[in-house]
């Protein structure tokens, strides 16, 4: 079964420095793999996403995400924090083929300090 | 295009009320999903279906019940509500199992 390990509930970051989210995965078959963001009281924004080709992944916002099969991780960065980044990031995993369904980590929430 | 539309945005519940929530999408897509929402735990799936007609259980099913006559329709209901069963609901669709999710903007749930 499909599975998704966000370490930490909660990470501090000043304005301007480096956003590392760690997200690591299970996975039988090869993944599709995406990171997710919630701003407060709202829904889900899909950030960016791996399913085949450049292991590197460029999403909005300057986030980006490299998958690494040996290291079954899809960590999320971003060069340098802005306070509007402040939000809680949800990485999650599908398995290709039959009776795929998304399944989410436990989420950890960024805050930027100015 | 409205997406996926979730109603109502908010519930106030007593125990052992019974309730439906509306999953409404115009993109027809063929799959649809329920999580649910709980601080500390992520997004778990409580059912989905497949197509109009079909639904399965997902992760945490119990206390909830679900129905898909209409392709654009996925209805969640809950029989007999608890208070564990306060929590955010998001529906989502998508074209294909597994990818392409587009979700709703939730359903904040309280129980009391």
């Amino acid at each position: 079964a499909q599975s998704v390990t966000q370490l930490g509930s909660h990470v501090s970051v000043s304005e301007g420095a480096l956003v590392l989210l760690r997200c690591n995965y299970s996975s039988s078959v090869p993944p599709y793999l995406f990171w997710y963001v919630q701003y407060p009281n709202q829904g889900l924004q899909l950030l960016l996403k791996y399913t085949t080709g450049a292991t590197l992944v460029k999403g909005i916002n300057g986030f980006e995400a490299e998958f690494k099969k040996s290291e079954t991780s899809f960590h999320l960065t971003k060069p340098s924090a802005h306070m509007s980044d402040a939000a809680e990031y949800f990485c999650a995993v599908s398995e290709t083929g039959a009776n795929s369904k998304l399944t989410f980590g436990k989420g950890i929430t960024l805050s930027v300090r100015p | 295009n409205a997406g996926v539309t979730q109603t109502p945005k908010f519930r106030v519940l007593k125990t052992g009320q019974s309730m439906t929530l509306l999953c409404a999408q115009d993109m027809n897509h063929e799959y649809m999903y329920w999580y649910r929402q709980d601080p500390g735990m992520g997004l778990r799936l409580i059912h989905y279906s497949v197509g109009e007609g079909t639904t399965a259980k997902g992760e945490v099913p119990d206390g909830y019940n679900v129905s898909r006559l209409k392709k654009q329709n996925f209805l969640l209901g809950l029989e007999s509500a608890a208070p564990s069963q306060t929590s955010v609901y998001f529906c989502a669709s998508s074209y294909v199992q597994g990818y392409g999710y587009t979700f709703g903007s939730g359903t904040r749930l309280t129980v009391v």
